[in-house]
Parts: structure tokens; C-alpha cells; sequence
């Protein structure tokens, strides 16, 4: 079965510069979840998409931002980059917002030196 | 708000050993709770899932019912093996909130 699909696996960036993850959703699923897990933590929300229209937003810094693009899938935009933002970042996608179970991709491990 | 409390670890069992891992929960509304699995290196892995009260999620021999009465979703297995061995967290997400909010997580070492 298809899963979520997330690009890059990992990303090695320096302070100050930009970063741009990519996650495509499993077919027909509506709606495209991001989440930061800093190392130990638990997983944190940062941003929700559903029918490629921002439904819900947690902890995301405001140097992050984020989409969903007609074909589904939804790219993490992150600008100037702090060492605190190396993390794993999870993409997961969902059908019917809300009490569904989401399935979560691989991950993307990004690293700020 | 809603929050989930799980049980702190890390957690280090013998093979065969009875496992538990508390779960508590604090939600508005009706809420779906879960239990994700990450083994090293890799994401989070549904577990198991209940979506109303009383209803038991199973899978791989692990087991976790829905108590409203007690907001609780433990985790338990009769038997761990070796294999079982990553982080357990547990989660919930309801119709008012469009996104997962997880415990801390509890990490489970299973030795021979």
C-alpha cells in the first residue's frame, strides 16, 4: 500500500539559511499534518492542511511556512535557520479531518551546524 | 485543552515479561485515542487504536481499552519479546482539534 512520502530523508543546512521539506500524502487523503520531534520529545504539531486550505496551526515559528499545492501534496518552508530547529520533521496525511487515524511518514532529519 | 499523560521511562523488561504502560487523558468532546510505535530511526507507526468508550484496540498481541470513566488507554501485552523494543506513544485527536496531541513518550528496552 502507499505510504506518505517525505524529501528529502535528511538535510545537513548552516544558521541562517533556508530550508524546504516536501511531503506528499497518501492518495485520496484530504488532509496533510506537520509535525516537529526535537531529540527525546515528543512529537509537537506546527501546521494542518485540508482540501489545500490551512485548517489549524500549533507551535510553528513565524520564519516557518507552509502549503498545499492542487496535486496534495505540502512543502515546509524554513528561513533563517536556528540550531534549535534541527529536529525530525514529520509529515503525516489523513482522511476526514479530525478523529481519523494519521498515518505518518519516514520523516525528515534536518540538521543546522 | 486536550493533553495526554503517559507513564515516564524508560522501561527495561525481560523477554516474556507482562508489559504496562499507562496512558491518561485530558480532552473536550468526544476524542480518538491512539498508541504509535517508533523503533529506531524510523516514524511513528500506528499501533493500535480505539475511537469510543470501552472499545479494545489490539494488534500484535498488544491490547489497550477505552475507559471514559477513568480517561485511561494503557497499553499492555502479555508477552514482550525483544522486537518490541522502541518508543510507545500515546495520542489522542478530536473532531474540535485538527491534529494529534501525543504523551512524552515512554521508551521500552526488552532484553533476552
Amino acid at each position: 500500500a502507499a505510504g506518505v512520502i517525505q524529501s528529502p530523508r535528511h538535510l545537513i543546512k548552516e544558521k541562517r539559511e533556508t530550508a524546504t521539506l516536501k511531503c506528499y500524502p497518501i492518495p485520496r487523503h484530504d488532509t496533510v499534518y506537520w509535525y516537529q520531534q526535537g531529540p527525546g520529545q515528543d512529537p509537537q504539531f506546527l501546521i494542518s492542511f485540508y482540501e489545500k486550505m490551512q485548517s489549524d496551526k500549533g507551535s510553528i515559528p513565524d520564519r516557518f511556512s507552509a502549503q498545499q499545492f492542487s496535486d496534495y501534496h505540502s512543502e515546509l518552508n524554513m528561513s533563517s535557520l536556528e540550531l534549535g530547529d534541527s529536529a525530525l520533521y514529520f509529515c503525516a496525511s489523513s482522511l476526514f479531518r479530525g478523529r481519523d487515524e494519521q498515518f505518518f511518514g519516514p520523516g525528515t532529519r534536518l540538521t543546522v551546524l | 485543552g486536550n493533553s495526554v499523560t503517559q507513564m515516564e521511562g524508560p522501561v527495561t523488561l525481560s523477554e516474556e515479561a507482562f508489559l504496562t504502560i499507562n496512558c491518561t487523558y485530558t480532552a473536550t468532546g468526544y476524542p480518538s485515542l491512539f498508541w504509535y510505535v517508533q523503533y529506531p530511526g524510523e516514524g511513528l507507526q500506528l499501533l493500535l487504536k480505539a475511537t469510543k468508550a470501552d472499545d479494545k484496540g489490539s494488534n500484535k498481541g498488544f491490547e489497550a481499552t477505552y475507559r471514559k470513566e477513568t480517561t485511561s488507554f494503557h497499553l499492555e501485552k502479555g508477552s514482550v519479546q525483544v522486537s518490541d523494543s522502541a518508543v510507545y506513544f500515546c495520542a489522542l485527536s478530536t473532531t474540535n482539534n485538527n491534529d494529534m496531541r501525543f504523551g512524552a513518550g515512554t521508551r521500552l528496552t526488552v532484553k533476552p
